[in-house]
């Protein structure tokens, strides 16, 4: 099945800087690559996805970028601000009936 | 308002005693699951359903049941939990109607303490 591995574990980085998160992927055939943040307590959230067809994805300040020939994906986050914090999640999924499979989690922190 | 809930939110029980935690949507999905959060191990996948009456197991199934009975509702099922069960438990929800994965939503999760 699927392996995800994600890096770094904890990533503290100053209010203003910029963040990057980085997820491998073992299973060529995924397709989807979301990427989940959740705040102490509360559910993962959706905060953006991308499909195997595409190379990058942008929203605002976060971005993600997929490179299907290494397989792997990293979520890019510009001008972090104190609400950044978080711990975050990337997964990948071949669709159909299979489910998501997370890496372990980033645990962003932003210094302020 | 597009939801997922989960019930109880919070509970504390004995091992061998006998609990279910529910999970009802309102969004017409046809795929329900279940994960577990553990410190450390990320969110692992114990039971998955496509749709009425089909169900299967998950990277993490054992201890666990599930049944799907009704197109809304997943409850999890631990038959004789043990402390090792002790985790944060999310439910999760997605449209099965399309080829590629669609965006899945998660319930509001709820804390078991096995003792």
């Amino acid at each position: 099945g699927e392996n995800v591995e994600q890096h770094p574990s904890t990533l503290s980085v100053q209010e203003g800087d910029s963040a990057v998160i980085k997820c491998t992927y073992s299973d060529s055939a995924s397709n989807y690559f979301p990427w989940y943040k959740q705040e102490l307590g509360k559910r993962p959230q959706l905060i953006i996805d991308i499909r195997s067809n595409v190379g990058e994805k942008k929203d605002q300040r976060i971005a993600v970028t997929l490179n299907k020939t290494a397989k792997h994906f990293s979520l890019h986050i510009t001008e972090t601000q104190p609400e950044d914090s978080a711990v975050y999640f990337c997964a990948a999924s071949e669709g159909g009936a299979d489910g998501l499979t997370f890496g372990k989690g980033t645990h962003l922190i932003i210094q302020p | 308002e597009a939801q997922v809930t989960q019930n109880p939110r919070y509970l504390i029980t004995v091992t061998g005693k006998k609990l279910t935690v529910t999970c009802s949507q309102n969004m017409n999905h046809e795929y329900m699951s279940w994960y577990r959060q553990d410190p450390g191990l990320g969110l692992r996948q114990i039971y998955y359903s496509m749709n009425v009456e089909v169900t299967d197991k998950g990277d993490v199934p054992e201890g666990y049941k599930v049944s799907r009975k009704e197109k809304r509702n997943f409850p999890l099922i631990l038959e004789s939990p043990s402390p090792n069960q002790t985790s944060l438990y999310f439910c999760a929800t997605r449209s099965a109607k399309v080829v590629y994965q669609e965006t899945q939503y998660f319930g509001p999760g709820t804390r078991l303490l096995v003792l």
